[in-house]
C-alpha cells in the first residue's frame, strides 16, 4: 500500500456516459497528479494540482475534467469519451515543494465501448 | 514531450543473474528517478539520484548517472522472479512541476 487509493479499480463505460474517477491520498501531500498509461506508450501526464490549484494541464481534451476539492482528494470527471481513451489512469501525490518521489495509486482500468 | 528513453525495451534473464537497464535523456536535469511497475498496477518509486551524484545503491539496486552523456543505468543484482516488472526512468519537466517518464524496460526473470 502506497497511501494513495483509487476507485473504481475497473470501469467500463459507453461513449455517452458520464463517470468520475476518484483518488485519495493519506500522506499529507499537497500535490496530486493524473497520468494516462496506454499500451506501448510512455506514461502521459494529464494534470497537476499543487495546493489545490491546477498548475499543469498537458493539452488534455475537455472531455476530461479534473477537480481537486482539497489536498487529499482528486477527481477526474469523464464525459463523452472515445474508445481511444481506454487506458490505465493513474493518480499520484507528492509534497508540493518537491515533485520528486511521487507515490502512485493502483490505477483505474478504463474501457470505453 | 518524452524526456527519458529506456533501453532495452525488453529483457529476459534467469534468476540469480544481473539485469542492467539504461536510460537516456535530452535536457539538463537536477535529478533522475527510477520506478517499478508490476503488471497493471501503480508505479513504485525505487531510487532517486541527484545530478551531483555518480552512483547510488539501495539494497540490490545500483544506479549510475553520467550527466556528460545524459544517461543513467539501473543494475539489479542477483535477480529474483519477484523482480519481474516494468522499470521506468523519470526526470523533472522543464517547469519543475512534474515528472516525465520513458516507455520503460520490461524485465522478465524466470526461475
Amino acid at each position: 500500500e502506497t497511501g494513495v487509493t483509487q476507485t473504481p479499480r475497473h470501469l467500463v463505460m459507453g461513449m455517452t456516459n458520464k463517470k468520475s474517477l476518484k483518488c485519495e491520498q493519506h500522506l499529507g501531500h499537497n500535490a496530486m497528479y493524473w497520468y494516462k498509461q496506454s499500451a506501448k506508450k510512455p506514461l502521459e501526464l494529464m494534470f497537476v494540482y499543487s495546493l489545490e490549484e491546477r498548475v499543469e494541464n498537458n493539452s488534455v481534451p475537455s472531455r476530461f475534467s479534473p477537480e481537486c476539492p482539497n489536498s487529499s482528494h482528486l477527481f477526474l470527471h469523464l464525459h463523452t469519451l472515445q474508445p481511444e481513451d481506454s487506458a490505465l489512469y493513474l493518480c499520484a501525490s507528492s509534497p508540493a515543494d518537491s515533485y520528486n518521489e511521487q507515490f502512485f495509486g493502483p490505477g483505474t482500468r478504463l474501457t470505453v465501448l | 514531450s518524452q524526456q527519458g528513453e529506456e533501453d532495452p525495451q525488453a529483457l529476459s534473464i534467469q534468476e540469480g543473474e544481473n539485469a542492467t537497464m539504461n536510460c537516456s535523456y535530452k535536457t539538463s536535469i537536477n535529478n533522475l528517478q527510477w520506478y517499478r511497475q508490476n503488471s497493471g498496477r501503480g508505479l513504485v518509486h525505487l531510487i532517486l539520484i541527484r545530478s551531483n551524484e555518480r552512483e547510488k545503491h539501495s539494497g540490490r539496486l545500483r544506479v549510475t548517472l553520467d550527466t556528460s552523456k545524459k544517461s543513467s543505468s539501473l543494475l539489479i543484482t542477483a535477480s529474483r522472479a519477484a523482480d519481474t516488472a516494468s522499470y521506468f526512468c523519470a526526470t523533472p519537466n522543464q517547469a519543475g512541476t512534474a515528472l516525465i517518464f520513458g516507455k520503460g524496460t520490461t524485465l522478465s526473470v524466470s526461475s
